[in-house]
């Protein structure tokens, strides 16, 4: 079975600093690995997303990840840190060779405080 | 163009009442989905419609839980006699199909409040 683990429920950043969620995961088969973002009392936006071509992966506001297989890793970074980036953030796995079927399984998500 | 909408936003009912979650796809997906979000078990997958194949029910954690897709379009996510522990955000996602690398589109959610 496919699963992701997010280090760090909160994580809290001066403004301007740099961002760094971790994400890992588990899969019998090379997978595809989404970064989604969560705004308050709103559905999820993606911001980047794997799917087997560069390993380093650049998505919206900055924000880029970072396959490593040899890690099972795919952490999400962001060199400056803003106050609009507050939000929670969501790693996702999903099985290209739908063995699992096409849902997306995802992290415990990791809330972001970026402090002024 | 119109992403996903949902219906109601909020919805409070009281246990043992049945309930009726709206999704309304992005037009040309294929594909559907609802998940559940809540703070005990994070976001859970409940159940995947692809086209006309038979629908992918594996995430539904009972059977008081139902769901259809009329016209490979709108959805509706059923709760039958309501428990207090189905009290979450059920959120809606729809994505091109196969053709997409699995890019799910999300709607803003139903917020579930059973009392």
């Amino acid at each position: 079975a496919q699963s992701v683990t997010q280090l760090g429920s909160h994580v809290s950043v001066s403004e301007g600093a740099l961002v760094l969620l971790r994400c890992n995961y588990s899969s019998s088969v090379p997978p595809y690995l989404f970064w989604y973002v969560q705004y308050p009392n709103q559905g999820l936006q993606l911001l980047l997303k794997y799917t087997s071509a560069a390993t380093l992966v650049k998505g919206i506001n900055g924000f880029e990840a970072e396959f490593k297989k040899s890690e099972t890793s795919f952490h999400l970074t962001k060199p400056s840190a803003h106050m609009s980036d507050a939000a929670e953030y969501f790693c996702a796995v999903s099985d290209p060779f739908r063995e699992y079927g096409n849902k997306l399984v995802f992290g415990a998500g990791t809330i972001l405080r970026v402090k002024s | 163009g119109a992403g996903v909408s949902q219906s109601p936003s909020n919805k409070v009912t009281e246990k043992g009442k049945d309930v009726e979650l709206r999704c309304d796809p992005i037009s040309g997906h294929t594909a559907l989905y609802w998940y559940r979000q809540s703070l005990g078990q994070g976001l859970e997958f409940l159940i995947y419609f692809q086209g006309n194949s038979a629908p992918d029910k594996s995430g539904l954690p009972s059977d008081r839980f139902s769901a259809e897709r009329t016209g490979g379009s709108v959805s509706t996510l059923t709760i039958q006699r309501t428990q207090q522990e189905d009290s979450a955000v059920y959120l809606c996602a729809s994505s091109l199909g196969l053709a997409d690398y699995n890019e799910q589109f999300f709607g803003p959610g139903t917020r579930l409040t059973v009392l």
